[in-house]
């Protein structure tokens, strides 16, 4: 089955520098990863998804990159502010198969 | 996205006892979803709640823990059945929307004690 795998744990940078979070996905029939942000006591927010037809799609300071020959696709946030902090998990589902397999988190923390 | 809410918020029950959530959508969807969020990890999939016919269930989740019913296509219930500690979790229900989008409820925050 499929295997998602999420890097950094924990990410601590100073406001207005950018933040990566890398994942990476082990069945090649995934086609579809979206990105969700936890804030403390909320509900997972989906804050940006990709296919597997782009490799790269951007909203705002929020970007998503995809690399399908290599199983990577990671979240870029630039100019971060101190309300990005949160946990963020990234995700990976194929299309019919009903099942989305999440990683196991990014605590980011930005910096005032 | 559809609005999605949870019954009840948060719970504190003691070990033996049942809880049954709650999960109501505003609007009909084809696929709702059970996940658990122990504190401080991820999301793990329960079981895809099926319209007219039994859950499907994942690894290491069974029916008789975790009786699920879906009795149209707004409306969704978990239960917790025969509770310990090792159930004080995070339950959310999800749906999926337009191709494979799925958006969560704000969760049950259930305690045993």
């Amino acid at each position: 089955g499929e295997n998602v795998e999420q890097h950094p744990s924990t990410l601590s940078v100073q406001e207005g520098d950018s933040a990566v979070i890398k994942c990476t996905y082990s069945d090649s029939a995934s086609n579809y990863f979206p990105w969700y942000k936890q804030e403390l006591g909320k509900r997972p927010q989906l804050i940006i998804d990709i296919r597997s037809n782009v490799g790269e799609k951007k909203d705002q300071r929020i970007a998503v990159t995809l690399n399908k020959t290599a199983k990577h696709f990671s979240l870029h946030i630039t100019e971060t502010q101190p309300e990005d902090s949160a946990v963020y998990f990234c995700a990976a589902s194929e299309t019919g198969g009903f099942k989305t397999i999440f990683g196991a988190g990014t605590r980011l923390f930005v910096k005032a | 996205s559809a609005v999605i809410s949870q019954k009840p918020s948060r719970d504190i029950c003691q070990r033996g006892t049942s809880l049954t959530i709650q999960c109501q959508v505003d609007s009909q969807v084809t696929m709702m979803f059970w996940y658990r969020q122990q504190p401080g990890q991820s999301l793990t999939l329960i079981a895809t709640a099926n319209q007219g016919s039994e859950a499907t269930y994942e690894s290491g989740f069974v029916i008789d823990k975790f009786p699920i019913s879906r009795p149209n296509l707004t409306f969704s219930t978990l239960t917790v059945s025969n509770m310990s500690p090792e159930d004080s979790s995070i339950y959310l229900c999800s749906v999926e929307e337009a191709a494979e989008t799925q958006y969560f409820g704000p969760g049950t925050r259930l305690l045993v004690l």
